[in-house]
């Protein structure tokens, strides 16, 4: 495609709840990273992909948190058992390698209610 | 020692006014430090960045200073626009894109 596209914008689900957020990065990129972003702040660095594996995932909070990324294009981003300071917006990015510009889609707005 | 900080908080210039945004880091391996812009419900974009073998980068209306002794850099942009109102983010980095520390963002705004 011609971006990042992140599915769906807006996620509003109850605490405790399975939420999985979609990311298709620009096609042919290997590198893709998910980042969240709290009301007011810069995005934080939750987990990185080259291809289909998690090189590092050093920024994810806690075992509630797992990514994949089973055929090194499209990432699944999945949270259980959700809790209220999880919301956020979550945003996902791809690179051609990892050592050149990263490109961020629009990013899901996650609300715990 | 990963820690980005940036400011001002916000910022309001005249249109055709110098905005000047500062960041300071604290971490000397990183090797990146990249500018990204966001508007409201969007996802941020890369505007300009420099590496530490250089001391100033210039792209249209955007410049990047950079001062490695005292771990600090900039974001000038010159005949600032009211279509430049934006949150402005700084960020640190090694290897370029990969795991980058951002600062909390400026939130500028162009009077016209």
């Amino acid at each position: 495609g011609a971006g990042v596209s992140q599915t769906p914008s807006n996620k509003v689900t109850e605490k405790g709840k399975y939420v999985e957020l979609r990311c298709d990065p620009i096609s042919g990129h290997t590198a893709l990273y998910w980042y969240r972003q709290s009301l007011g702040q810069g995005p934080e660095f939750l987990i990185y992909f080259q291809g289909t594996g998690a090189a590092d995932d050093s920024g994810l909070p806690n075992d509630r948190f797992f990514a994949v990324r089973p055929e090194g294009s499209v990432s699944t981003l999945k949270i259980q058992r959700t809790e209220r300071g999880d919301s956020a917006v979550y945003l996902c990015a791809s690179s051609l390698d990892g050592n050149t510009e990263a490109f961020f889609g629009q990013g899901t707005r996650l609300t715990v209610v | 020692q990963q820690q980005v900080k940036q400011s001002p908080q916000s910022l309001i210039v005249q249109k055709g006014g110098i905005s000047i945004i500062n960041c300071a880091y604290e971490n000397t391996a990183f090797d990146y430090f990249p500018w990204y812009q966001q508007f409201p419900g969007k996802g941020p974009a890369l505007l300009i960045a420099i590496r530490p073998d250089v001391s100033e980068k210039k792209e249209g209306r955007f410049t990047i200073s950079f001062n490695k002794s005292a771990k600090q850099f900039s974001l000038h942009i010159m005949d600032s626009q009211p279509g430049d109102s934006a949150t402005y983010f700084c960020a640190g980095g090694m290897d370029s894109s990969y795991k980058l520390i951002f600062g909390s963002g400026t939130r500028l705004l162009v009077r016209p």
